[in-house]
């Protein structure tokens, strides 16, 4: 089955740089990858996803770029605010006519520093 | 509004006795799923539903039972809980097709879940 990793388990940056976050899967059919944030105490919310027909994505200072020949995909935040400190989940997915599973990465936690 | 809710947000159990926590979506979502959260492992998935009456096995499924009889409704049971099922469970729904957010997990509250 799919297995994801995620590097670096935590990371520490200060304000106004930037941080990124890689993720490797084994699963060439995995074709959907979104990335989750949880801030503490509360559900994960996607920040943003890629799907495997397209090599990178950007919604304003959150990017994702993927490498479907490596398997694997990384998150860019620039210009880091404090307000992005939380956990982030990268996930691999294959979603086809007969199911979805979604496979997630043990999180990184991102700490931006005033 | 549009969400996700599961019940209870919090219960404390013993040993082998059956319960259940119910989940409830109002988007009309085809795929409902459930995962359990645990420190340094991240979200793992136990079951998926792609529609009423499909239900499939995640990567975790020993020890959890789930039904789809309704398309809102996707509960998860828990026949004999033992304390190796202490978590935070999450359940969550999304569309299937493709177009605009397809794929895209709404997640519920959470259900923080201990078993002496």
């Amino acid at each position: 089955g799919e297995n994801v990793e995620q590097h670096p388990s935590t990371l520490s940056v200060q304000e106004g740089d930037s941080a990124v976050i890689k993720c490797t899967y084994s699963d060439s059919a995995s074709n959907y990858f979104p990335w989750y944030k949880q801030e503490l105490g509360k559900r994960p919310q996607l920040i943003i996803d890629i799907r495997s027909n397209v090599g990178e994505k950007k919604d304003q200072r959150i990017a994702v770029t993927l490498n479907k020949t490596a398997k694997h995909f990384s998150l860019h935040i620039t210009e880091t605010q404090p307000e992005d400190s939380a956990v982030y989940f990268c996930a691999a997915s294959y979603s086809g006519w007969y199911g979805q599973n979604f496979v997630f990465g043990p999180g990184t936690r991102l700490s931006v520093l005033p | 509004e549009a969400q996700v809710t599961q019940n209870p947000r919090y219960l404390i159990t013993v040993t082998g006795k059956k319960l259940t926590v119910t989940c409830s979506q109002n988007m009309n979502h085809e795929y409902m799923s459930w995962y359990r959260q645990d420190p340094g492992l991240g979200l793992r998935q136990i079951y998926y539903s792609m529609n009423v009456e499909v239900t499939d096995k995640g990567d975790v499924p020993e020890g959890y039972k789930v039904s789809r009889k309704e398309k809102r409704n996707f509960p998860l049971i828990l026949e004999s809980p033992s304390p190796n099922q202490t978590s935070l469970y999450f359940c969550a729904s999304s569309l299937r097709d493709r177009g605009p957010g397809a794929n895209v997990l709404t997640f519920g509250a959470g259900s923080r879940l201990t078993v002496l």
